[in-house]
């Protein structure tokens, strides 16, 4: 069974600073998803950004990117330029594929402060 | 589009008792799941479908129940209420065809206490 691991329960950073967040995962498959969620206060599940593990380039998504390590199967989180709006929780996701239902196995997450 | 919609949003059941949390989606996606969060944890699932009809344990199944009678519905049903269940509830749903790391769009989800 796939299982993820993110060993921060909480982090904090200044606003405008840069912060990662960990994340590894064990698996023996070789295709497969990753994925950050986001989750607010409100409760609401967001997706912050995906990457695909045959996919040597680090997926970006405006101040959000990935550090992708394969063979060490770390998939860690970087926020750039912090603002008070990322304040959540933050929870990494693994998603097998093909032969799935694509069913997500979560982190426990990682809860960030950010202080103005 | 309303996305992925849930009710109630908040319950509070007794011990032994039962309810079904609802759950709707107007995207037309074959893929539907039920997870549950624990406080301070990550999302656990719980039972999952790939289209009307089909179902499937997840990690957690035992206590529930669910059934697809249609694309747009996925209810979860609780039998015998017990107090480790309680949780928060999320039903999220996504895209099936072709390849790609397909978003799951979640609903708000349901806080369920049980006493």
């Amino acid at each position: 069974a796939q299982t993820v691991t993110q060993s921060q329960p909480e982090m904090s950073v200044q606003e405008a600073e840069t912060v990662t967040l960990s994340c590894t995962y064990d698996t023996s498959e070789s295709d497969y998803y990753l994925f950050w969620y986001k989750q607010p206060p409100s409760r609401q599940m967001i997706l912050v950004i995906r990457q695909e593990a045959y996919k040597q380039q680090n997926a970006t998504e405006n101040r959000f990117s990935v550090n992708f390590q394969k063979a060490a199967k770390s998939f860690s989180l970087k926020i750039s330029d912090s603002q008070l709006g990322d304040a959540a929780m933050y929870f990494c996701a693994y998603s097998h594929y093909p032969g799935s239902a694509r069913q997500l196995t979560f982190g426990s997450g990682t809860q960030l402060t950010v202080l103005p | 589009n309303a996305g992925v919609t849930q009710t109630p949003k908040f319950r509070i059941l007794k011990i032994g008792q039962s309810m079904t949390l609802q759950c709707t989606q107007d995207m037309n996606h074959n893929y539907m799941y039920w997870y549950r969060q624990d406080p301070g944890m990550g999302l656990k699932l719980i039972y999952y479908s790939v289209g009307a009809g089909i179902t499937d344990k997840g990690e957690v199944p035992n206590g529930y129940n669910v059934s697809r009678s249609t694309t747009e519905d996925f209810p979860l049903r609780l039998e015998l209420a017990a107090p480790s269940q309680t949780s928060v509830y999320f039903c999220a749903s996504s895209y099936s065809s072709g390849q790609g790391p397909y978003e799951q769009f979640f609903g708000p989800g349901t806080r369920l206490t049980v006493l």
